[in-house]
């Protein structure tokens, strides 16, 4: 069975300092892996996603994400974080097994600080 | 764009009423997906709809039903609404094996 697993809880960051999300999953077949992103009192809306091809993957509001096969990562970055980005992260794994389903992680709770 | 929406952004029921949430989307999506989101419990699936009239069960189906008479428009349905499903509804719609857009949630109180 896929699963996805986000260690941090709770992840506090300075404006203008580096961000990096992590992101395991298990998946036993070629994952299709997604970052969504969800404001207080909102649905998620998707950051990035990998399919194939190039592992690095750009996504909107300056966020990158890296798919390290070896270590069944696929760990977002942000190299400045603005306090708009306050949200709550979400890593989702799907695939041609899933049928069209995503599994999602227990998510990430973004709070910046001034 | 494509736009997802919930019938409702709150509701407030008593234990043992029949609550139907509604979803639906404009862009055409075969697949449609109910979710219940709680603290610390991340997003679990309830029900999935890949087609008209078509659904699979989630991980937690307890207590639900749904129903998908159109392609566009998908329901949950508490049969008989208890405390325990207080919680925040969200309505999802994809195509084939891509990205999920999510509606904007709607919060569920049961009191």
């Amino acid at each position: 069975a896929q699963s996805v697993t986000q260690p941090d809880i709770h992840i506090t960051v300075s404006e203008g300092a580096s961000l990096e999300l992590r992101c395991n999953y298990s998946y036993g077949a070629t994952p299709y892996l997604f970052w969504y992103v969800q404001s207080p009192g909102q649905g998620l809306q998707l950051l990035l996603k990998y399919f194939s091809g190039d592992t690095l993957v750009q996504g909107i509001k300056g966020f990158e994400a890296e798919f390290k096969r070896s270590q069944s990562s696929f760990n977002l970055r942000k190299p400045s974080v603005h306090w708009s980005d306050a949200a709550e992260y979400f890593c989702a794994v799907g695939g041609r097994t899933n049928a069209g389903k995503s599994t999602f992680g227990d998510g990430t709770t973004l709070t910046v600080k001034p | 764009d494509v736009k997802v929406t919930q019938s409702s952004r709150y509701l407030v029921k008593r234990t043992g009423e029949k609550v139907f949430l509604e979803c639906v989307q404009d862009m055409d999506h075969e697949n449609m997906f109910w979710y219940r989101q709680d603290p610390g419990l991340g997003l679990r699936l309830i029900y999935f709809s890949y087609d008209v009239k078509m659904k699979e069960k989630g991980d937690i189906p307890e207590g639900y039903s749904v129903s998908r008479e159109k392609k566009e428009r998908f329901s949950l349905i508490l049969e008989s609404a208890s405390t325990n499903q207080t919680s925040m509804y969200l309505c999802a719609s994809s195509l084939g094996l891509d990205t999920q857009y999510f509606g904007p949630g709607t919060r569920l109180t049961v009191l």
